[in-house]
C-alpha cells in the first residue's frame, strides 16, 4: 500500500500568490516524521519542512508552513507568495520509526507563472 | 546537516560496462546512507540501505549483484552499476543520515546514461 499520496501531478500558481500541494499519508506507528522536499530541474534534493507526529503546533519555515491534520493523516505543504524560482517538483516524504527509510510520494510539479 | 559530494553528476557508459558512482560525507561520519533510483518526473525509489562494515540491505527487487553497495568507511559509500544495459539509465541519488530528527541530506545525483 501506498504510504505516502500526493494526487496533484502538477500545478500553475500566478506569481505572488499563495499554492497548497496535498500530501496524505499511511502509518500505524504512533511516532513518525514528515518532510517536505523541493527538487528544482538540475535534480538536488533541498529540504523545505519538517514536521514530527508528536508536535503540536503547524511547522513554518520562511514562506513554507505545513498545514499537518493528524487525524485525517494529511501534510498539506503551503507556499506563500511564490515566486519564479518556486518551480520545481516537490515532494512528500515520511519516516516511521522501525527504520530510518524515507518514503516519497509521487511528487507534484510547481510552475510559476509571471 | 552534513554536507554531501556525489560523482560523477552525469557518466555515459557503453552497454556492457560498469560505472561507479561515490557518495561522500565530507563532515559528518554517516553509518547510514541511503541509495535511490529515479525515472524522470517520478518519484524516488529506494534501492537500498548502505551500512559502514556491513552488507548493504537492499529493497524487495532490486538485484543486489547488479548494483553493488560498498561502504567501505563512515564517509564513503559507493554504487557500482555492473554490466550496464540502457534499461539501467536514470537519475541515481544517495543521502545520508544526519545528526538531528530531520537530519538527510542529499547528494546532488547521478544521471546515468548507458547507450
Amino acid at each position: 500500500a501506498q504510504k505516502i499520496t500526493q494526487t496533484q501531478p502538477g500545478m500553475f500558481v500566478q506569481e505572488k500568490e499563495a499554492v497548497t500541494l496535498d500530501c496524505t499519508y499511511d502509518t500505524s506507528d504512533p511516532s513518525y516524521g514528515l518532510f517536505w522536499y523541493k527538487q528544482p530541474s538540475s535534480g538536488e534534493m533541498i529540504f523545505l519542512i519538517y514536521q514530527g507526529s508528536y508536535d503540536q503546533q503547524n511547522a513554518t519555515e520562511g514562506r513554507y508552513s505545513l498545514n499537518f491534520q493528524k487525524a485525517r493523516k494529511s501534510a498539506n505543504l503551503v507556499i506563500s507568495a511564490s515566486q519564479l524560482g518556486d518551480s520545481a517538483m516537490y515532494f512528500c516524504a515520511m519516516r516511521e520509526t522501525n527504520d530510518y527509510k524515507l518514503s516519497f510520494g509521487a511528487g507534484t510539479t510547481v510552475t510559476v507563472r509571471a | 546537516g552534513a554536507v554531501v559530494s556525489q560523482h560523477p553528476s552525469r557518466v555515459i557508459c557503453k552497454s556492457g560496462t560498469s560505472v561507479k558512482i561515490e557518495c561522500r560525507s565530507l563532515d559528518f561520519q554517516a553509518t547510514t546512507m541511503f541509495w535511490y533510483r529515479q525515472f524522470p518526473k517520478k518519484s524516488l525509489m529506494l534501492m537500498a540501505t548502505s551500512n559502514e562494515g556491513s552488507k548493504a540491505t537492499y529493497e524487495q527487487g532490486v538485484e543486489k549483484d547488479k548494483f553493488l553497495i560498498n561502504h567501505a568507511s563512515l564517509t564513503l559509500s559507493t554504487l557500482t552499476v555492473t554490466s550496464a544495459h540502457p534499461e539501467d539509465s536514470s537519475f541515481y541519488i544517495c543521502s545520508v543520515r544526519d545528526r538531528g530528527d530531520y537530519g538527510y541530506t542529499f547528494g546532488s545525483g547521478t544521471r546515468l546514461t548507458v547507450v
